[in-house]
């Protein structure tokens, strides 16, 4: 079974980095073709794709946020982190990991699983 | 960036009509390649995260009943709801997952 879970704090401040952990299990990120992105929504917004790192380290990120954006992976705590920068209130939202699909050998970019997501409110 | 645009921002049909939902891409979505047209469905209830429905424009994810179906190829693409049930009220979005950004619908409130 597939699980992921978002967490990291309710609250930051204005210029403050924000540092989120996504916490997996039911597959592994070392496994050929395994992708994991993060992504935020808003109250009445569609979600927003953030950012992407693959099996093999790769890395991918929205072209707006990429001076702002960091993610990385620790395979063997079943870890991923996403750190943004110079946080504004413009960023509150909710904050969602995702596993991307997966159809027999072939690996997809839609979204099969996701965490329960995460609120992030961002204020002085 | 390809933009996504759904139609109607919202819908209200009665127990066991038929819902229709329209997405449209910017851009073709379909690789000549392989012949797959990228395109997913999702919806989302309140409180919840979005759930997968169809993915490659038509196929169905696991345990997602039959009544949902997508059809559609390059630009153009549908989400219909056979027979609506209570359960079926949510949002509905449409997602390209053609190219990065991948990017969504605004979604489509779907009523009873």
């Amino acid at each position: 079974q597939v699980t992921l879970k978002e967490s990291g704090p309710a609250l930051v401040k204005p210029t403050q980095t924000l540092t989120l952990t996504c916490s997996f299990s039911g597959f592994s990120l070392s496994t050929t073709g395994v992708r994991v992105s993060w992504l935020r929504q808003t109250p009445g917004k569609a979600p927003e794709w953030l950012a992407r790192i693959d099996w093999d380290g790769e890395r991918f990120y929205r072209t707006s946020l990429k001076t702002r954006l960091t993610t990385s992976k620790d395979t063997s705590k079943d870890q991923v982190v996403l750190t943004m920068t110079d946080m504004d209130p413009g960023d509150t939202g909710t904050y969602f990991c995702v596993r991307h699909g997966i159809l027999g050998s072939t690996r997809g970019n839609w979204f099969d699983h996701w965490g329960q997501g995460t609120l992030v409110t961002v204020s002085s | 960036d390809i933009v996504m645009f759904q139609s109607p921002d919202s819908l209200a049909v009665s127990l066991g009509e038929r819902a229709t939902i329209n997405c449209k891409s910017s851009q073709t979505v379909l690789d000549g390649l392989n012949n797959q047209n990228y395109l997913a469905w999702y919806r989302q209830k309140p409180g919840q995260p979005p759930q997968l429905l169809i993915f490659w424009a038509s196929t169905r994810e696991s345990g997602v009943p039959d009544r949902i179906s997508g059809s559609g190829s390059g630009t153009d693409f549908t989400l219909t709801i056979s027979t609506v049930q209570a359960e079926d009220v949510a949002v509905y979005y449409c997602q390209q997952h053609y190219s990065t950004p991948y990017t969504f619908g605004q979604g489509t409130k779907l009523e009873i």
